[in-house]
């Protein structure tokens, strides 16, 4: 079974400017999260979706990231114009309703 | 309100050694408890859960956790450490809200395996 794909893993961006980042959960995996993690923290929730709606946005800073899945598989997360304080390693989960989470590989931005 | 704290943000044992890493919860209702382990450069994998079964709770790579709810904690532990097992650890606990389960990770604590 294919595990949680991310792309790109790595991204050097300079602050104003915009990024995306890509996921796609395990097949048939009706849930997917997004995660910022700060050097030195734990994962942080961003954004949670149940197929195409958003379940749980609250922690999302919405001025600058937004995040899609449109048709209830991938997905992907905005950020523009970035900041200096968004590099961090962004990572994508997926659950198939049960209560465990599977983590992909991550993305870690740095912003310059 | 769900919380985690872990104790000690970097925890140091010399290979063959016990390995303990303490967490403590807070939580309004009963908690599922988790361990993550995340080596460099990759995400988090499971270690070991708790979810209203068994209190001494058996993973993989031969780590084992115990839930005590007098004690609020899940410290996870090694009976020997081994240099792979040199990383990150995150204990998290999660709660059904609306149907839906929300995840609240502690701060990690990095383990050193000194040879």
């Amino acid at each position: 079974e294919a595990g949680v794909a991310q792309s790109p893993r790595y991204k050097i961006i300079e602050k104003r400017q915009s990024v995306a980042f890509w996921c796609n959960p395990i097949s048939g995996h009706a849930t997917l999260y997004w995660y910022q993690q700060i050097l030195g923290q734990g994962p942080k929730l961003l954004i949670q979706f149940q197929n195409n709606g958003v379940v749980d946005d609250s922690q999302l800073p919405k001025d600058r990231f937004s995040a899609e899945r449109l048709k209830g598989v991938d997905s992907t997360l905005k950020i523009q114009p970035a900041k200096l304080e968004d590099s961090a390693v962004y990572l994508c989960a997926s659950n198939d309703g049960t209560d465990t989470q599977y983590f992909g590989p991550g993305t870690r931005l740095t912003v310059l | 309100a769900q919380s985690v704290t872990q104790l000690g943000s970097h925890v140091s044992v010399s290979e063959g050694a016990l390995v303990l890493l303490r967490c403590n919860y807070s939580s309004s209702v009963p908690p599922y408890l988790f361990w993550y382990v995340q080596y460099p450069n990759q995400g988090l994998q499971l270690l070991l859960k708790y979810t209203s079964a068994a209190t001494l709770v058996k993973g993989i790579n031969g780590f084992e956790a115990e839930f005590k709810k007098s004690e609020t904690s899940f410290h996870l532990t090694k009976p020997s450490a081994h240099m792979s097992d040199a990383a990150e650890y995150f204990c998290a606990v999660t709660r059904n809200s609306g149907g839906y389960q929300k995840v609240t990770f502690g701060t990690g604590t990095k383990l050193q395996v000194i040879p």
